[in-house]
């Protein structure tokens, strides 16, 4: 099946600083690409929908402005997480979605474990 | 707008047993159905799909599932368990586009030898 990296698969940082997390689709191109968030022992949000070329869409009720997303080529995209808070801290995991024969379907990122201190 | 019931939290079994994992869901309009497992501290791998056809799906590591239009649900199974079945799994809708996937809450699988 189709592959997607993503990179760093933990990162743990200081509260106020920005973490980048990327997603890469290693074997397919893939124009649209997801980023969820996930807590301890729950199912994963949908945070937003990142098109390569325009601007990602964001679900109601996260900020743009705190979680900037570039979709810069047909193979990554990236998640930049700004003057993160402890708050922050989750599990973010990325999909990239495989278009073919009429069916669609999304393939999952390992995740990133961010922990602000 | 669809949505997921996963009824089971988590579901026990004994190794080298049958189980069967629930799932049902709402929607207006017709959907794609999936079940995912995600292992501990690792992202979400796709174990099957109903796109359309056969209501019957096969699926990697000898799971199945069965689209039931009627009674709106997509349950997972598996004749015979193994320990390295140990997961959370996840069961997802998305509309005819596949553009955005809405979870069933998990289930939690755990395998007793």
């Amino acid at each position: 099946g189709a592959v997607v990296s993503q990179h760093p698969s933990r990162v743990i940082c200081k509260s106020g600083t920005s973490v980048k997390i990327e997603c890469r689709s290693l074997d397919f191109q893939a124009t649209t690409m997801f980023w969820y968030r996930q807590f301890p022992k729950q199912s994963l949000m949908l945070m937003a929908t990142s098109n390569e070329g325009s601007k990602a869409t964001y679900e109601q009720g996260v900020e743009k402005d705190k979680f900037l997303i570039n979709h810069a080529s047909l193979t990554l995209s990236t998640l930049t997480v700004t003057s993160a808070h402890p708050e922050d801290s989750s599990f973010y995991i990325c999909s990239a979605l495989e278009r073919g024969g009429g069916t669609d379907t999304q393939y999952f990122g390992p995740g990133t474990r961010l922990t602000v201190l | 707008a669809q949505s997921v019931t996963q009824l089971d939290s988590q579901v026990p079994v004994f190794e080298e047993a049958p189980v069967e994992l629930r799932c049902n869901y709402s929607s207006s309009v017709s959907v794609y159905l999936f079940w995912y497992v995600q292992y501990p501290n690792q992202g979400l791998q796709l174990l099957l799909k109903y796109l359309s056809g056969s209501t019957l799906v096969k699926g990697i590591n000898g799971f199945e599932a069965e689209f039931n239009k009627s009674q709106t649900s997509f349950h997972l199974r598996k004749p015979s368990v193994h320990i390295s079945d140990t997961a959370e799994y996840f069961c997802a809708v998305s509309d005819l586009g596949a553009q955005k996937l809405v979870f069933g809450q998990g289930t939690r699988l755990t395998i007793n030898p």
